[in-house]
Formats: structure tokens, C-alpha cells, sequence
């Protein structure tokens, strides 16, 4: 069975940094695409990135390129988005979700992780 | 960057039909797929590939693409089927995802 399961929730004062990851099971980790989706409160999906874990290569929407970093961590089946320096705009909940290159849709979506900014 | 369009909000009676409109640039030559998300939960995909359904989706979704515009289709909705749902094309190793679309059952 394929499972994307994320960390916890995360509660963080601005200017903190954060890792969150997302862990892939049941499937080949290197032959799928992970992406990063953000939803701000009451607010709608946006994509922020994506990596291929089988060599790490990665892309990010203009709209997050600068602002997160994302990597994988094959050996462990981990992919991971991070912060360097949060701001209270940040809070939101973050998912991942497998891509299927052939049909071009996120087949499997990890539960989600809350990360909440507040000084 | 390329962008999709949506209604913020569509109503429908009980067993009557939903259509869901999702606009974008020549977004006809691209595949368009739909993602339901209710309260608290991670979105699902109920379209893909413009009109098929994934294995578990009731045959009263289905879709449609063609121009520059892509249509989400409930028929026979039923109270279950209240959620947002939000469209989503590959364009140019760009993941975009529209503007996301209440559905309210009356």
C-alpha cells in the first residue's frame, strides 16, 4: 500500500527555522516525484516545488523559489521542506503528494503538517 | 506563469447536476485533472487525464476540456459531494492548481 506520512505539527516563532519531511512507503521512493503543497487558512492549494528523489532534482514555483528549500533523503525514502527564516505569513498546512509522470496527477497525498508562526 | 480560473462558489439541489468550470490559457491542449478536499482532509483526485475516473469514484463525476476550458461534472449530487473542488494542468514544468470551487448542496 502506498503511504506518504508527514512529521507533526509544528508551532515556531518568526525568524525560526523548520524541516518538515514526508515519508514514502509501498513503492519505488526514486521513480516518483514528490511535490509540496501549500494551503493557507480558509485559503486554496498552491504548489510550491517538486524533486525527483532519484538524483534530487528539483524545481520550484516563481512564487516559493527562494523562500523554502526542498530535498529527499533516498536512502531513508524521506523528502523535506525548510525553512531558513520564518515569517508569521508561512503558517499554513503543507502537504506532499506522489506525481504520476504519465497521467500527470498527484496520485497519493500525505495527511498534512500544520505549521503555525506566531510570536 | 500560467494561471486556472474558477467560480469561488457553485450551489446545487439534491440530486440535481453540478458543473464546475476551470479556465486557463489554451488549457484544452494541456490535461486537466480534479481534486475533491472536504473539511480537514487531504484532497482526492476524482478526474484526471480530463475525463477519467480514478478506481472508487462514483460514475456521477466526470469531466470534459477542450478550448480554454475544463468542466467538472456532477450528476445526480448528492449531500456527500459538498466540498471544494479544485482543478489542476501541467504546463511547462509548472504544477498549477486553480482557484478552488465551494460546492454547496442545498
Amino acid at each position: 500500500e502506498v503511504q506518504l506520512v508527514q512529521s507533526g505539527a509544528e508551532v515556531k516563532k518568526p525568524g525560526e527555522s523548520l524541516k518538515i519531511s514526508c515519508k514514502g512507503s509501498g513503492y519505488s521512493f526514486t521513480s516518483y516525484w514528490i511535490g509540496w503543497v501549500r494551503q493557507m487558512p480558509g485559503k486554496g492549494l498552491e504548489w510550491m516545488g517538486i524533486i525527483y528523489p532519484g538524483d534530487s532534482d528539483t524545481r520550484y514555483s516563481p512564487s516559493f523559489q527562494g523562500q523554502v528549500t526542498i530535498s529527499a533523503d533516498k536512502s531513508i525514502s524521506t523528502a523535506y521542506l525548510q525553512w531558513s527564516s520564518l515569517k508569521a505569513s508561512d503558517t499554513a498546512m503543507y502537504y506532499c503528494a506522489r506525481w504520476d509522470i504519465v497521467q500527470f496527477f498527484f496520485d497519493y497525498w500525505g495527511q498534512g503538517t500544520l505549521v503555525t508562526v506566531s510570536s | 506563469s500560467y494561471e486556472l480560473t474558477q467560480p469561488p462558489s457553485v450551489s446545487v439541489s439534491p440530486g440535481q447536476t453540478a458543473s464546475i468550470t476551470c479556465s486557463g490559457d489554451k488549457l484544452g491542449d494541456k490535461y486537466a485533472c480534479w481534486y475533491q478536499q472536504k473539511p480537514g482532509q487531504s484532497p482526492v483526485l476524482v478526474i484526471y487525464q480530463d475525463s477519467k475516473r480514478p478506481s472508487g469514484i462514483p460514475e456521477r463525476f466526470s469531466g470534459s476540456n477542450s478550448g480554454n476550458t475544463a468542466t467538472l461534472t456532477i450528476s445526480g449530487t448528492q449531500a456527500m459531494d459538498e466540498a471544494d473542488y479544485y482543478c489542476q494542468a501541467w504546463d511547462s514544468s509548472l504544477y498549477v492548481f486553480g482557484t478552488g470551487t465551494k460546492v454547496t448542496v442545498l
